[in-house]
C-alpha cells in the first residue's frame, strides 16, 4: 500500500512568514508523530498524536510551533513566524499503534525547509 | 532519560568489508530497538528492529542482536557493497515516551 506522504517536498520562504507543512499518514495507522532534522540537533522528536487523544506536544521548540491532526488522519504542522534556526528536513512517520508489534514507525520523505 | 549513543563516523571501508556500526542506550525497562538507514538524497527507512532481550534482526544481510546485558544493539553485516553507503541510526522506542530516541547517525561510505 501507499506510504507516510508529505507535501511540500520544499520549502523556501522568507523571515517571519508563516508555513504548513502537510502529513498524509498510512492509512489505518493511528499514530502519528512529527520530527525535525538539522545538522547540528540530529532527529529530534516534536510532537505525538494518538487516536483521539491529546497530542503530546513535550517536544514543540517554542509556541510559534503548532500541529494539528483532522479526522483521525491527515496532519498539519505549522511554524509561525518563522526564523532561520527553523531551517531543516521535517520528518513525519505513523506506526500501527504503541503497543509490542505495533510500535514501528515508517517514515515519510520529509519536508526540506529553507527560510531566508 | 532515556538516551541512545552511536559510533560517530565516517566510517570508510572498501566494498566487501565487514562492517560493524556500534550502539548503546540508556533506557528503564524494555525498550525496543531500531536501526534506520538514510540512503543519499532520501527519507528515513526502517532497516531492522529487536522488540526483546536476545532477539535479533535481520534484513538485506544486515543483522543486529538485543543485548540487555550489555544495553547494546550493535549494527553488522559481512560482506558490505557500494550501496551500502548511507547513513544508519539507532533509535530506541517506549510507549511511555511516545516517541523514538535516536543516536546521532554513522554516516557509512563504501569505496569500491
Amino acid at each position: 500500500g501507499a506510504g507516510v506522504s508529505q507535501s511540500p517536498s520544499n520549502k523556501v520562504t522568507e523571515k517571519g512568514k508563516d508555513v504548513e507543512l502537510r502529513c498524509d499518514p498510512i492509512s489505518g495507522h493511528t499514530a502519528l508523530y512529527w520530527y525535525r532534522q538539522s545538522l547540528g540537533q540530529g532527529l529530534e522528536f516534536l510532537i505525538y498524536f494518538q487516536g483521539n487523544s491529546a497530542p503530546d506536544k513535550s517536544g514543540l521548540p517554542s509556541d510559534r510551533f503548532s500541529a494539528e491532526r483532522t479526522g483521525g488522519s491527515v496532519s498539519t504542522l505549522t511554524i509561525q513566524r518563522t526564523q532561520q534556526e527553523d531551517s531543516a528536513v521535517y520528518l513525519c512517520a505513523s506506526s500501527y499503534g504503541v503497543g509490542e508489534g505495533e510500535e514501528t514507525q515508517y517514515f515519510g520523505p520529509g519536508t526540506r525547509l529553507l527560510v531566508l | 532519560g532515556n538516551s541512545v549513543t552511536q559510533m560517530e563516523g565516517p566510517v570508510t571501508l572498501s566494498e566487501e568489508a565487514f562492517l560493524t556500526i556500534n550502539c548503546t542506550y540508556t533506557a528503564t525497562g524494555y525498550p525496543s530497538l531500531f536501526w534506520y538507514v538514510q540512503y543519499p538524497g532520501e527519507g528515513l527507512q526502517l532497516l531492522l528492529k529487536a522488540t526483546k532481550a536476545d532477539d535479533k534482526g535481520s534484513n538485506k544481510g544486515f543483522e543486529a542482536t538485543y543485548r540487555k546485558e550489555t544495553t547494546s544493539f550493535h549494527l553488522e553485516k559481512g560482506s558490505v557493497q557500494v550501496s551500502d553507503s548511507a547513513v544508519y541510526f539507532c533509535a530506541l522506542f517506549k510507549a511511555a515516551g511516545n516517541k523514538l530516541t535516536f543516536g546521532g547517525g554513522t554516516r557509512v561510505l563504501v569505496k569500491p
